[in-house]
């Protein structure tokens, strides 16, 4: 079974820092994977979506990245902002079947 | 519409209540998939349709849990004699073909007392 991992589990920045959120699966037959915000008591918010041949992909100041042969993603924020202040989580879709796993989540605070 | 849509956003059931939540996905999507968070940030994957049809119940409880998507009806999630254990935000996403991005709605907030 797939077991997807976040690390840190929380993480506090100053303002303008740049970060780096680890995301690792131990079953490297996926198909994509997908980083997600989850902002306090709403639903996911979708950021990039890496197809599993890709290496990487960019949305303004989020760079997100896949190495599946050792099972790791990142995502990179660049220059953070307070309002990047929410929960982190990536999600990969296997080969086979239709279901995302999730991981833990790392919730990220930006502080002013 | 442009939105995957969920109502109710809040459900108070006593336990061995019924409780039925829906999920109209983006127009367009032809994939539908029902997810459970229980604790913070544990999301458990319930059940999946392509249209009308399952295309991945592996993750159903079998015996109190349903769903269905009916033709031109919002889908719907159901739970039979509720449980305590059964309090989570359940989610619903649509994507328009299977291997793409998932889109999420706002999710139903389930509180069994």
């Amino acid at each position: 079974k797939q077991e997807v991992t976040q690390i840190p589990a929380a993480l506090s920045v100053p303002e303008g820092e740049n970060l780096v959120l680890n995301c690792s699966f131990t079953d490297s037959a996926i198909y994509n994977l997908q980083w997600f915000r989850q902002d306090p008591g709403k639903g996911l918010t979708s950021l990039l979506l890496i197809q599993s041949s890709q290496r990487e992909q960019t949305s303004g100041r989020l760079n997100a990245s896949l190495d599946k042969s050792s099972g790791r993603s990142t995502l990179y924020i660049a220059a953070s902002q307070p309002g990047d202040s929410a929960t982190y989580l990536c999600a990969v879709r296997m080969n086979t079947g239709n279901q995302f796993y999730f991981g833990t989540g790392t919730s990220l605070t930006v502080i002013p | 519409g442009e939105e995957v849509a969920q109502t109710p956003k809040h459900l108070v059931r006593g336990e061995g209540q019924k409780a039925k939540l829906y999920c109209a996905p983006i127009k367009g999507h032809s994939y539908v998939f029902w997810y459970q968070q229980v604790l913070k940030n544990e999301f458990k994957f319930l059940i999946s349709f392509q249209n009308e049809n399952v295309f991945d119940e592996t993750g159903m409880p079998k015996e109190r849990f349903s769903a269905k998507c009916l033709p031109n009806s919002p889908c719907s999630l159901e739970i039979q004699a509720t449980k305590l254990e059964d309090s989570a935000v359940y989610f619903c996403a649509s994507s328009r073909i299977s291997p793409y991005e998932q889109y999420f709605g706002p999710g139903t907030r389930l509180t069994v007392t």
